[in-house]
């Protein structure tokens, strides 16, 4: 069974700081993929990874940041939080390729005051 | 204009009915294309995948119009666990998916 888990459910931090969301999945999938939903706007893409040290720009990269240094991880930064990331963030992995079922994780509801 | 457009609802049915989304798209070159359901406060999860052919699960079925650049899914025999968002998503060849914005369904006793 995949398992995609995110370092936390809930997360507030302060105008400026430095964020980062961590993401685990356990099948060894080689793409890993950072979303952020909001209401009325659905899932947007931010950033994109199809293997280790590899990155793609998604279609709102801006103000973010990934690091993949291992297969299994993929790290999403705010390099200075604003209150217009504030946002619920979501993981996901696939096998190579779209056209594989992408596993979410659970997600992380990032409050930014 | 947005790549993947959903009406977002919400649509309200009675248990038993049939009801039937449609999600548009504007990338022609598009060759595959996906549903996802969306549980209030939970993450997405594949419901199912829509290619040329079509196709049906149950008493869900999805198709994919070409000419007119639309997908549909059409759930028959309405469940109240049926209650959900479902979110359309395409493949446009860049290796990541491109996602709507979803449709709220609110099947009712």
């Amino acid at each position: 069974d995949v398992k995609v888990t995110q370092s936390s459910r809930y997360l507030v931090k302060r105008t400026g700081e430095k964020v980062f969301l961590e993401c685990v999945q356990d099948m060894d999938h080689e793409n890993m993929f950072w979303y952020r939903q909001d209401p009325g706007l659905g899932l947007r893409l931010i950033y994109f990874s199809y293997d280790v040290k590899m990155k793609e720009k998604g279609d709102i990269p801006e103000g973010y940041s990934v690091s993949r240094e291992k297969k299994e991880r993929f790290s999403l930064i705010l390099e200075s939080a604003s209150t217009n990331q504030t946002s619920m963030y979501l993981c996901a992995s696939s096998l190579r390729g779209a056209d594989y079922e992408q596993y979410f994780g659970p997600g992380t509801r990032l409050t930014v005051t | 204009r947005k790549e993947v457009e959903q009406d977002p609802g919400p649509f309200n049915v009675p248990e038993g009915a049939t009801v039937a989304f449609n999600c548009t798209y504007s990338n022609s070159a598009s060759q595959s294309f996906f549903w996802y359901r969306q549980d209030c406060r939970k993450e997405p999860k594949l419901l199912m995948s829509v290619y040329s052919s079509g196709n049906e699960d149950g008493r869900f079925t999805a198709q994919l119009n070409r000419a007119s650049q639309y997908i549909s899914l059409l759930i028959r025999d309405s469940k109240l666990s049926d209650s959900a968002t479902y979110l359309c998503a395409e493949d446009t060849g860049r290796r990541a998916l491109t996602f709507g914005s979803g449709t709220r369904l609110q099947v009712q006793p």
